[in-house]
């Protein structure tokens, strides 16, 4: 069964600095793997998606690499704000059809 | 970006009562839908994967008829907690899958349900 960590499990930072999420998952075989943040008592946003057979995604600010040999994928944050505190879920897809594997995330807090 | 709608966000209700928990594609269709739950400070846990017109596929560990889920149509899938008792606690999230999409799941905003 896939194992998905996420470490460290909490994180503060000063503002500016760069953010460094690590997710590991124990089987290869992946169909992607998703990055998602959740605000307090809210649902999940989506922030990359990087298929199997990508090495990573870009999207402003954010980074995420992915090598399925090593079971590990990494999320770069660049020159973190305030708004940027939240809680960073790394979710393995399983199948075709969608299912994910979530890890239980990484909480972060930049401070101003 | 695509929205889902769920409904609704908080819930609170007597033990041995039923609640209903709606989740809406608001402007696409999604042939699939999936429930979650989420522990404090814990991942979320698949419950079960819905899809429209067929019988839910309950994750193991999942009582179906606990949890009684039902697609009617490509916008809605619900989920009803039958006989809740406070052990059923929890926020229950769900995500719509783009109907020929890139695999790419929406997310609702939760409902957080509290057993009393």
């Amino acid at each position: 069964k896939q194992e998905v960590t996420q470490i460290p499990a909490a994180l503060s930072v000063p503002e500016g600095e760069n953010l460094v999420l690590n997710c590991s998952f124990t089987d290869s075989a992946i169909y992607n793997l998703q990055w998602f943040r959740q605000d307090p008592g809210k649902g999940l946003t989506s922030l990359l998606l990087i298929q199997s057979s990508q090495r990573e995604q870009t999207s402003g600010r954010l980074n995420a690499s992915l090598d399925k040999s090593s079971g590990r994928s990494t999320l770069y944050i660049a020159a973190s704000q305030p708004g940027d505190s939240a809680t960073y879920l790394c979710a393995v897809g399983t199948d075709s059809w969608g299912k994910l594997q979530f890890g239980a995330g990484t909480q972060v807090v930049v401070t101003p | 970006g695509a929205v889902v709608s769920q409904h609704p966000s908080r819930v609170i209700c007597k033990s041995g009562t039923s609640v209903k928990i709606e989740c809406r594609s608001l402007d696409f269709q999604a042939t699939t839908m999936f429930w979650y739950r989420q522990f404090p400070k814990k991942s979320l846990m698949l419950m079960a994967t819905s899809n429209e017109g067929s019988k839910a596929t309950y994750e193991q560990g999942v009582e179906k008829d606990k949890f009684l889920i039902n697609h009617a149509s490509l916008t809605l899938s619900t989920l009803t907690v039958t006989s809740a008792h406070p052990e059923d606690s929890s926020f229950y999230i769900c995500s719509a899958r783009v109907q020929g999409g890139k695999n790419i799941q929406y997310f609702g905003a939760g409902t957080r349900l509290s057993v009393l």
